[in-house]
């Protein structure tokens, strides 16, 4: 089946800093890529739709200027976490949708962890 | 709004023994249904889903779902489970008139005992 890898599985940066993570469609191309965050025995939350060539879409709350998502080719979609806080540790996970079936494919996720 | 119901936060069972996960969706014209499993520090893989056709689908590792349109509902089961189900399942919609976001369910947590 299709394939989507992220990079990196795991981070860990101090507070302050930008951790950019990377999600890619390994053998096909994705129109639409979604990015999730998952807490702790919660279920994912969607944080935005990143659509190749035009702004993301962000659902209430979340906030664009904080999370930044660049969509700049048909496989690669990255999220941006600028200036993290402890309390944007979380499990960070993208999928990439194939048009012709509706079907998510996930990535394995990123754990992100902010000191 | 759109929303998906999973109304068992925790399923414990013994092996062998049948299960059933429930799944609840907002009544809508046009749905699309997913089941996703995700076993602990890994990310989801999709069992089954259900776009049209056959409302029996079948799916990896022995899973079943049924969607009934009238109940809104897409439960999923196993005759017979194993240790190596225990794992966090979770339902999934996407609502067509809303476009091709998936609107997840709390998941289920299942847990198979010897």
């Amino acid at each position: 089946g299709a394939v989507v890898s992220q990079h990196p599985s795991r981070v860990i940066c101090k507070s302050g800093t930008s951790v950019k993570i990377e999600c890619r469609s390994l053998d096909f191309q994705a129109t639409t890529m979604f990015w999730y965050r998952q807490f702790p025995k919660q279920s994912l939350m969607l944080m935005a739709t990143s659509n190749e060539g035009s702004k993301a879409t962000y659902e209430q709350g979340v906030e664009k200027d904080k999370f930044l998502i660049n969509h700049a080719s048909l496989t690669l979609s990255t999220l941006t976490v600028t200036s993290a806080h402890p309390e944007d540790s979380s499990f960070y996970i993208c999928s990439a949708i194939d048009g012709s079936s509706y079907e998510q494919y996930f990535g394995p996720g990123t754990r992100l962890t902010v000191t | 709004a759109q929303s998906v119901t999973q109304l068992d936060s925790q399923v414990p069972v013994f092996e062998e023994a049948p299960v059933e996960l429930r799944c609840n969706y907002s009544s809508s014209v046009s749905v699309y249904l997913f089941w996703y499993v995700q076993y602990p520090n890994q990310g989801l893989q999709l069992l089954l889903k259900y776009l049209s056709g056959s409302t029996l689908v079948k799916g990896i590792n022995g899973f079943e779902a049924e969607f009934n349109k009238s109940q809104t509902s897409f439960h999923l089961r196993k005759p017979s489970v194993h240790i190596s189900d225990t794992a966090e399942y979770f339902c999934a919609v996407i609502y067509m008139e809303y476009g091709n976001k998936l609107v997840f369910g709390a998941g289920t947590i299942l847990r198979v005992k010897s």
